[in-house]
């Protein structure tokens, strides 16, 4: 089974506008975090923002804010006021304590920001 | 800066070459990865090493092995080179072993590697 599952394979947006990246998770371990990449055109993966799993209140980083809700193993991320910068790739990411410090990622979403 | 620095963003090789991609990080990072990214598929986990001459399989280790001989450097070595092993190469770094949970992995700016 998918650990991580993002079945949006591409979203556009317009510049200006809000815009919800999704992602679902699978785990049985109590304790995990969650992770946003982006990943521009050149390549280099870019971390975003990080959702522990006992954390209380939904993490915000700037204009990128996670919509955890635990109960459905979903992690979505939203972007406020979209810039045409922030077309790229977007990736959700797991960590589970027992997986040591390993990642898993889910297949991706492309995001494209129109004006 | 964390910098992660990969010897090439492009790569073309025949298939049976051998085939060798550096990787080197400049903070003392314990942690060190290896995945590959391919459309639909997302990044899988090839090899990762937490310590000098340590080493542990991935999600997709067949096929490749590495070499961690400096706490800096991670290689990523294709034995006998194959079409299928067409694919953009990602190679990660992170401080610590047994570090906080909300660290995160730095990336460097991956190799496409063509294989014919």
């Amino acid at each position: 089974a998918q650990k991580i599952t993002q079945t949006q394979p591409g979203m556009f947006v317009q510049e200006k506008e809000a815009v919800t990246l999704d992602c679902t998770y699978d785990t049985s371990d109590p304790s995990y975090g969650l992770f946003w990449y982006k990943q521009p055109s050149s390549g280099e993966m870019i971390f975003l923002i990080y959702q522990g799993s006992y954390d209380q209140q939904n993490a915000t980083e700037g204009r990128y804010s996670l919509n955890f809700q635990k109960a459905r193993k979903s992690a979505n991320l939203v972007i406020s006021a979209s810039q045409l910068g922030d077309s790229a790739m977007y990736f959700c990411a797991m960590r589970e304590k027992t997986g040591f410090q390993k990642l898993v990622f889910g297949t991706g979403t492309r995001l494209l920001v129109s004006p | 800066d964390v910098k992660v620095t990969q010897s090439s963003r492009y790569l073309v090789k025949r298939t049976g070459e051998k085939v060798f991609l550096e990787c080197v990080q400049d903070m003392d990072h314990e942690n060190m990865f290896w995945y590959r990214q391919d459309p639909g598929l997302g990044l899988r986990l090839i090899y990762f090493s937490y310590d000098v001459k340590m080493k542990e399989k991935g999600d997709i280790p067949e096929g490749y092995s590495v070499s961690r001989e400096k706490k800096e450097r991670f290689s990523l070595i294709l034995e006998s080179a194959s079409t299928n092993q067409t694919s953009m190469y990602l190679c990660a770094s992170s401080p610590s072993r047994s570090g906080v949970f909300q660290e995160t992995q730095y990336f460097g700016p991956g190799t496409r590697l063509l294989v014919l």
